[in-house]
């Protein structure tokens, strides 16, 4: 059983388009996050999810959305799609609302905007 | 904003030889956390540490976090193939885990 899965693997997409991640932990954690990891490999937070509370917001452009239906599930949907958007995103989970706890990630989504 | 600073970005060693990464902040951490990302793969958690001066081991990986807990180091002893990777550190402050830019380890047999 995969403890964080994200689907799709691989996303290629023209500039405009809108598309959506999805991400599933079946952990039990109460946390979930979406990270992007760039070219150079430096992994940025993007958002968190605390029982489906929002509890951190980077500066991210308003066409990202993350929705939570519970806490076993954090969606990405990204409108307008940029190039500059390509990246790999990573959903992750931990126990708890702190820092304290190890986060597990899932095994990424490889965007591409053509 | 807040940031982790680690170096080196890159490090190219002969199987066998060792090899040291080291994270830095200006502020004080509440804890700080190591990752490993195999080529292609995703980060995995390795350890966490949470006190001033500790020092944890892992077979040949060793990490310490430092007395003003402001800085962490990882070491691995006699560097295998199997080692190469992306390390990163990261580190609790107010609330946030900050991610390090990661050292990139490569290994030549």
């Amino acid at each position: 059983d995969t403890a964080v899965s994200q689907t799709p693997k691989y996303l290629v997409t023209q500039m405009g388009n809108d598309k959506s991640i999805k991400c599933e932990q079946n952990l039990g954690h109460d946390t979930m996050y979406w990270y992007k990891q760039d070219s150079k490999k430096f992994l940025k937070i993007m958002f968190s999810y605390n029982n489906k509370e929002l509890i951190i917001n980077e500066t991210v452009p308003n066409r990202f959305s993350p929705k939570s239906p519970d806490k076993a599930h954090l969606n990405l949907h990204i409108n307008s799609l940029e190039l500059g958007d390509s990246a790999v995103y990573f959903c992750a989970s931990s126990q708890g609302r702190t820092v304290n706890y190890g986060y597990t990630f899932g095994s990424g989504t490889r965007l591409t905007v053509v | 904003g807040q940031q982790v600073m680690q170096i080196p970005q890159y490090q190219h060693v002969q199987e066998g030889e060792d090899f040291t990464t080291y994270c830095n902040s200006s502020t004080t951490l509440s804890n700080i956390q190591w990752y490993k990302q195999r080529p292609g793969g995703h980060p995995v958690f390795l350890i966490q540490l949470v006190k001033s001066g500790e020092v944890k081991k892992q077979k040949r990986l060793t990490f310490q976090f430092g007395e003003a807990k402001k800085n962490s180091s990882l070491h691995i002893t006699a560097t295998q193939t199997t080692d190469v990777g992306t390390y990163f550190c990261a580190g609790g402050s107010q609330g946030n885990l900050i991610f390090g830019k990661g050292t990139k380890l490569s290994v030549k047999p």
